[in-house]
């Protein structure tokens, strides 16, 4: 695709529900990253691939937090018995070698609300 | 760790001149980065700085002190549509950023 695509844009769900959130970056892309973002914070890190590998999951904040890229293309971030303080916009971002020299291109987020 | 210091909010007229500072205190440096990023909407990204001094680009400029851990945003010329919020990164030798909490600048006519 032309840009970073996410997947839903919006989630309501309850507290203790499981919750998957899907990223499909720009074709070609081999850095993938998975950032969140509270109202009036900037973007917090939480994970990188480099192809299919989790090369730094160091910001994922606990155990009910996992991502995976089975294929070096599309992501998913998938949360275990949410909680109230997960509601946050969840960003997808990519770019071409994750060579830390360019740009990241960012989705427009899920926004993601637990009740 | 990391720390990254900007002001929370900015307000400037229609085209005056803004700038938006930027201090950071990090472990590992491979560049400093500014976003855009408009309310509801995904960060864009506006400059990279790796080296000191001042890049500039169209009516916007970005300037790097590494020895003083300090970078800049100068927004010239100033449109109703710069209204947003200006986030500060830092990123490390693979592409991970870590953000500043962002700059809200909001532009009155």
């Amino acid at each position: 695709g032309a840009g970073v695509s996410q997947t839903p844009s919006n989630k309501v769900t309850e507290k203790g529900k499981y919750v998957e959130l899907r990223c499909d970056p720009i074709s070609g892309h081999t850095a993938l990253y998975w950032y969140r973002q509270s109202l009036g914070q900037g973007p917090e890190f939480l994970i990188y691939f480099q192809g299919t590998g989790a090369a730094d999951d160091s910001g994922l904040p606990n155990d009910r937090f996992f991502a995976v890229r089975p294929e070096g293309s599309v992501s998913t971030l998938k949360i275990q018995r949410t909680e109230r303080g997960d509601s946050a916009v969840y960003l997808c971002a990519s770019s071409l070698e994750g060579a830390g020299t360019g740009e990241l291109f960012f989705g427009e987020g899920s926004r993601l609300t637990v009740l | 760790g990391q720390n990254i210091d900007q002001p929370t909010e900015m307000t400037a007229t229609e085209g005056a001149i803004v700038q938006i500072n930027c201090t950071y205190q990090t472990s590992g440096f491979n560049g400093l980065f500014w976003y855009q990023q408009h309310a509801g909407e995904a960060p864009t990204f506006l400059s990279y700085n790796v080296l000191d001094g001042l890049e500039e680009k169209g009516r916007f400029s970005s300037f790097l002190s590494r020895s003083k851990g300090y970078s800049y945003l100068l927004l010239k010329e100033l449109q109703m549509k710069d209204s947003a919020s200006y986030l500060c990164a830092v990123g490390n030798s693979w592409g991970k950023l870590q953000f500043g909490a962002g700059t809200q600048v909001v532009v009155t006519p």
